[in-house]
């Protein structure tokens, strides 16, 4: 169980383009998703906080008007990167939680590898 | 604010020999501790977590971790690795509250040497 996909799980595009990535929880309930951003050898970053029927809360320095979260239904929210550009070539994941427990723990999907050309 | 620190970038172990990788948090109340594996190009995976109760928590793959309240650690260890453990390793922890997010080290990456 507890089972996250991506959408593409690979994507290029050219510069100045939009590009949207799918984040599903395929056998639970996911009030809460977030988006990460990972360059090469490094960490995770927290990008934003997707609650289901509201508006995403974004962490400091993550552009809102460029990564547009959307968390239409309980088992789906998806990240467009608008107008992208090279150096948002990056490494997205994103993870869901299970509203059946109360606490932090995450399932995460596999990620999707973005490249702008 | 919570934060976490692994100290070792990169780690070089004989397969076969034992592993420990070594993690430091801070926060002020009950960590939620957690440790996710992350092959290239991949997701991550959890190799097991602790909320609460017994501190030594056994994980999948052969991992286990302890809590050391006392240390601020939650160390992970492999008795004997396995070429197939090459990977990247990160802590990470949470509060207790089910609605806070994950705060992450910086990995460390173990390389296998045969």
């Amino acid at each position: 169980g507890a089972v996250v996909s991506q959408h593409p799980s690979r994507v290029i595009c050219k510069s100045g383009t939009s590009v949207k990535i799918e984040c599903r929880s395929l056998d639970f309930q996911a009030t809460t998703m977030f988006w990460y951003r990972q360059f090469p050898k490094q960490s995770l970053m927290l990008m934003a906080t997707s609650n289901e029927g509201s508006k995403a809360t974004y962490e400091q320095g993550v552009e809102k008007d460029k990564f547009l979260i959307n968390h239409a239904s309980l088992t789906l929210s998806t990240l467009t990167v608008t107008s992208a550009h090279p150096e948002d070539s990056s490494f997205y994941i994103c993870s869901a939680r299970d509203m059946g427990q109360g606490t932090s723990e995450q399932y995460f999907g596999p990620g999707t590898r973005l490249t702008v050309t | 604010a919570q934060s976490v620190t692994q100290p070792d970038i990169h780690i070089t172990v004989s397969e076969g020999a034992s592993l420990e990788l070594r993690c430091n948090y801070s926060y002020g109340a009950t960590p939620y501790l957690f440790w996710y594996v992350q092959s290239p190009g991949q997701g991550l995976q959890l190799l097991l977590k602790y909320f609460s109760g017994d501190t030594l928590v056994q994980g999948i793959k052969g991992f286990e971790a302890e809590f050391k309240r006392s240390q601020s650690s939650f160390n992970l260890r492999k008795p004997s690795v396995h070429w197939s453990d090459a990977a990247e390793y990160f802590c990470a922890v949470g509060a207790d509250s089910g609605y806070s997010t994950l705060t992450f080290g910086k990995g460390t990456m173990l390389l296998v040497s045969p």
